[in-house]
């Protein structure tokens, strides 16, 4: 199971939006509405802040959200803050109740 | 309130095996799937597995098969990773990670603090 394809980095300013990708193939993220996305502080444990594609847990603000587009995933920041700055995976379940993850994305807050 | 905690850092040598607990507390522990993510240093998150905390149960990730296995102690409900034959590409934190089912393995909403284990001769 490779895993799946995410920029490396994107940046933004304060107050901007950013939107991260994350592509996988018909047998992980388009065969299944099963797509979480995490981020990643550095030395910190991942949080979880988008599951079932689009959905969000308690507590994360609505600046967070999560779409799909075939066999592509989207996260977007809007209102970009300086305590976003983090390391970003998503991960999609892949069948066989196995997942991946992708690559991981580092937004950088300008 | 839903809480993982995991075993201290470990240094192994090359050959040894290591095992990695994970106490979970907080919640019913057979009502949801225990996930374990490896990350080496400087690196992505990998999924290794899961396992189904009712039937006991493991599931591995390509690429995490024969040298590690996954079990549990219901009893004192703790999860456990074991890795056999280290090697230096070991060297990573382990985190085990709960998820939002029974046999969630994407969604995990609830993490450990991470055990670091370092292979070195």
């Amino acid at each position: 199971q490779s895993a799946l394809t995410q920029p490396r980095s994107v940046s933004g300013s304060p107050g901007q939006s950013v939107t991260i990708s994350c592509t996988g193939t018909s047998s992980d993220v388009g065969g299944h509405n099963l797509v979480t996305w995490y981020q990643q502080h550095p030395g910190k444990a991942p949080k979880f802040i988008i599951y079932d594609v689009s959905k969000r847990p308690s507590g994360v603000p609505d600046r967070f959200s999560g779409s799909k587009s075939g066999n592509t995933a989207f996260l977007t920041i809007s209102g970009l803050r300086a305590d976003d700055e983090a390391d970003y995976y998503c991960c999609s379940y892949a069948g066989r109740y196995t997942s991946v993850f992708g690559t991981g994305t580092k937004v950088t807050v300008l | 309130q839903v809480q993982l905690v995991q075993s201290e850092s470990e240094l192994k040598k090359p050959g040894a095996s290591v095992m990695v607990s994970c106490e979970a507390s907080g919640y019913t522990f057979s009502d949801y799937a225990i996930n374990w993510v490896r990350q080496a240093p400087g690196q992505g998150l990998e999924w290794m597995g899961w396992i189904n905390t009712k039937t006991g149960n493991p599931t591995y990730a390509q690429g995490f098969t024969g040298r590690f296995d996954l079990s549990l102690d219901t009893s004192v409900s703790t999860t456990y990773l074991r890795i056999s034959k280290l090697n230096a590409e070991d060297t990573a934190i382990y985190y085990c990670a709960r998820a939002l089912s029974a046999a969630g393995t994407a969604e995990n909403a609830y993490w450990g603090q991470g055990t670091l284990v370092t292979v070195s001769s």
